[in-house]
Parts: C-alpha cells; sequence; structure tokens
C-alpha cells in the first residue's frame, strides 16, 4: 500500500522568502510522485512529476522538486515566494505501471499563505 | 483544446434522493479517475476506467455508490440514498494513453461537482 505525508497543514512565508513544502511518501514499487496545487474553489493543477531520471524536477511558476529515494522524500520548493502562489497544494504517489491503473494517493495538503 | 469538464458544479440535495454526477474527459483521453474531497477524509480515489476494461471499483465507499461510463467517454458517478457524509467535492480526472501503450501519469482534473446533504 502507498501512503503520503505532508508535515505541516499550515505553512506561512513572507512574500520573497523561501517556500518549503515537504513530502515523505511509502510505496512497495518504484514510486511516481506529483505535486499539485489547488486554488480556492477550483479543480487541482498539476505543478509537477517525478517518474524516472532526473530527480531535481523543475514545473510551473518557478517551483521545483527533489526525489531523494534514501529519505524516501519529495519536497517542494521555490526560491521566492509571490503573493500568487498562496493556495494548497497536495502531494500524491503513484505506482509505475504500464497499461494499468495509476490512482493517486494523496497527502492530506498544506495551505500555503503569503504575508506581504 | 477543451479540458475536463464537470456538471453541475454545485448540488444541493436532500438526504435520501438519488443524485448522478457527470464527468466529460478530455477528447482522446482513455483513462478515466473519480475522486471525493471531502474535511474528514482528505482527496480519495473511487474509480476508475481505461476503455472497455472492467473498472477498478476498489475505492467506493459503499454499494450506494456506482459509475458506469458509456462509449468509452462520459461518465456518471450515481450515489443512491444520499447521506450526510456524502457531501464533499467529487473531483474527475482523465489521461490519455501514449503510442506504445504507455499512460502519460498526468491526470486532468476538472472543477469538481460540489454535492451538499442536508
Amino acid at each position: 500500500a502507498q501512503s503520503v505525508t505532508q508535515l505541516g497543514s499550515h505553512v506561512s512565508v513572507s512574500e520573497g522568502a523561501l517556500v518549503l513544502l515537504r513530502c515523505n511518501y511509502s510505496s512497495s514499487v518504484p514510486p511516481y510522485l506529483f505535486w499539485y496545487v489547488q486554488y480556492p474553489n477550483q479543480g487541482l493543477q498539476l505543478l509537477l512529476k517525478y517518474t524516472t531520471g532526473a530527480t531535481l524536477v523543475k514545473g510551473i511558476n518557478g517551483f521545483e522538486a527533489e526525489f531523494k529515494k534514501s529519505e524516501t522524500s519529495f519536497h517542494l520548493t521555490k526560491p521566492s515566494a509571490h503573493m500568487s502562489d498562496a493556495a494548497e497544494y497536495f502531494c500524491a504517489v503513484s505506482e509505475a505501471s504500464n497499461f494499468g491503473n495509476e490512482k493517486l494517493t494523496f497527502g492530506t495538503g498544506t495551505r500555503l499563505t503569503i504575508i506581504p | 483544446g477543451a479540458g475536463v469538464s464537470q456538471s453541475p458544479s454545485n448540488k444541493v440535495t436532500e438526504k435520501g434522493k438519488d443524485v448522478e454526477l457527470r464527468c466529460d474527459p478530455i477528447s482522446g483521453h482513455t483513462a478515466l479517475y473519480w475522486y471525493r474531497q471531502s474535511l474528514g477524509q482528505g482527496l480519495e480515489f473511487l474509480i476508475y476506467f481505461q476503455g472497455n476494461s472492467a473498472p477498478d471499483k476498489s475505492g467506493l465507499p459503499s454499494d450506494r455508490f456506482s459509475a458506469e461510463r458509456t462509449g468509452g467517454s462520459v461518465s456518471t458517478l450515481t450515489i443512491q440514498r444520499t447521506q450526510q457524509e456524502d457531501s464533499a467535492v467529487y473531483l474527475c480526472a482523465s489521461s490519455r494513453l501514449l503510442a506504445g501503450g504507455r499512460f502519460t501519469n498526468t491526470q486532468y482534473f476538472g472543477p469538481g461537482t460540489r454535492l451538499t446533504v442536508l
């Protein structure tokens, strides 16, 4: 079974400061890892994903994440926070699969607040 | 192109009534997923459809929940005899199969249907 733990249900950072959202996963098979963002009253938008290859993944809006197998982590970072980054962020894992079901297991989410 | 669409965007119903929620996936996407987002349970998988294969229903919380996908495109999630604990946002997502039979791993989500059971 897979699981995802997001440390910190609420994170506040000042505008221009580093954003760090933590995600740890558990998976018995090689995982695919994702970060999604959800703005109020909207669906989920993919920020970035790791499947295979380079462990440092760059996504949209200046976000990036690094897959660290030894630490079972996939933390999300952005060097300089912007007011528009205020949203809820979800880390998710799915099992690497050909032809099959790639259902996502989500963490509980982290609400990011940006302080002007 | 058009994204995943869901209807209605909001649904208020009385306890015990049946409801139907609709999902239109992105054209050409063969995989379709339903998820539920609730305060108590977070985001959880409900059901998965892929082409003409038997769906994975392992996430459906009770036999009051069912879903179908007609013609490999539109999907309907039906909740019978709704209960207050069914109140949640129901999200649909789709993804496409690449040449060679691999999925893109990227699921595109619709805006969701907010269900309120009074």
